[in-house]
């Protein structure tokens, strides 16, 4: 079993949808959440980073941890063409800070 | 300016080769990365160099050997070369340890 799960995809939306993109990971170590955006041909950027349980927000994206259940989640409001890419999750032990675990990315599709 | 930049970005090469990639950021980070991503997209770290002094080293064969001659570059070197070497290798950045990690472009390997 990975240690993060994610799936593939890919995900296909109409423009101005709300997409959801979910991940679950085994280990109750991890404590750090992130999630990459990478368009094709391009190296990941990172878009949000959590550590907490709850939500953080920032313009029309929101991640959201549950530590209890293990299970992360980003949403994108009023999707847009430009959000076509595939979005990676990834965790972070606290004690091995240098080391991200990353889900294997799903792949957006935003159609106009 | 790229923050984060390799060369080369495409390697086209012969099985049994040996092959160079360099990294070189300009972000004054303290960490560097080396990432293997296959071609299911699955991101999987290999290598971290934290001020020039090596941290994480993953089960990667030891045919791959990292080298960072000061905190701004981070080259790896593979020898002799095997098709399953075929894939795209970023190299990333990041101030300390933790999930903001810069990535630069990637080089696209591919062993025939």
């Amino acid at each position: 079993q990975k240690e993060v799960e994610q799936d593939p995809g890919p995900l296909s939306v109409p423009e101005g949808a709300i997409v959801s993109l979910n991940c679950t990971y085994s280990n109750s170590a991890f404590q750090y959440f992130m999630w990459y955006r990478q368009y094709s041909r391009k190296g990941p950027e990172l878009l949000m980073y959590t550590y907490s349980s709850g939500n953080k927000e920032d313009g029309r994206f929101t991640a959201q941890v549950d530590k209890s259940s293990k299970y992360i989640s980003l949403f994108i409001r009023d999707s847009q063409p430009s959000d076509s890419a595939t979005y990676l999750c990834a965790t972070e032990r606290m004690d091995s800070s240098y080391k991200l675990i990353f889900g294997s990315g799903t792949r957006l599709l935003v159609r106009p | 300016d790229t923050a984060v930049s390799q060369t080369p970005k495409y390697l086209v090469t012969q099985m049994g080769n040996d092959k160079s990639i360099k990294c070189e950021q300009n972000l004054g980070h303290d960490t560097m990365y080396w990432y293997k991503q296959d071609s299911k997209k699955f991101l999987k770290i290999m290598f971290s160099y934290n001020n020039k002094e090596l941290i994480i080293n993953e089960t990667v064969p030891n045919r791959f050997s990292p080298k960072s001659p000061d905190k701004a570059h981070l080259n790896l070197h593979i020898n002799s070369l095997e098709l399953g070497d075929s894939a795209v290798y970023f190299c990333a950045s990041s101030q300390e340890g933790g999930g903001t990690q810069y990535f630069g472009p990637g080089t696209r390997l591919l062993v025939l």
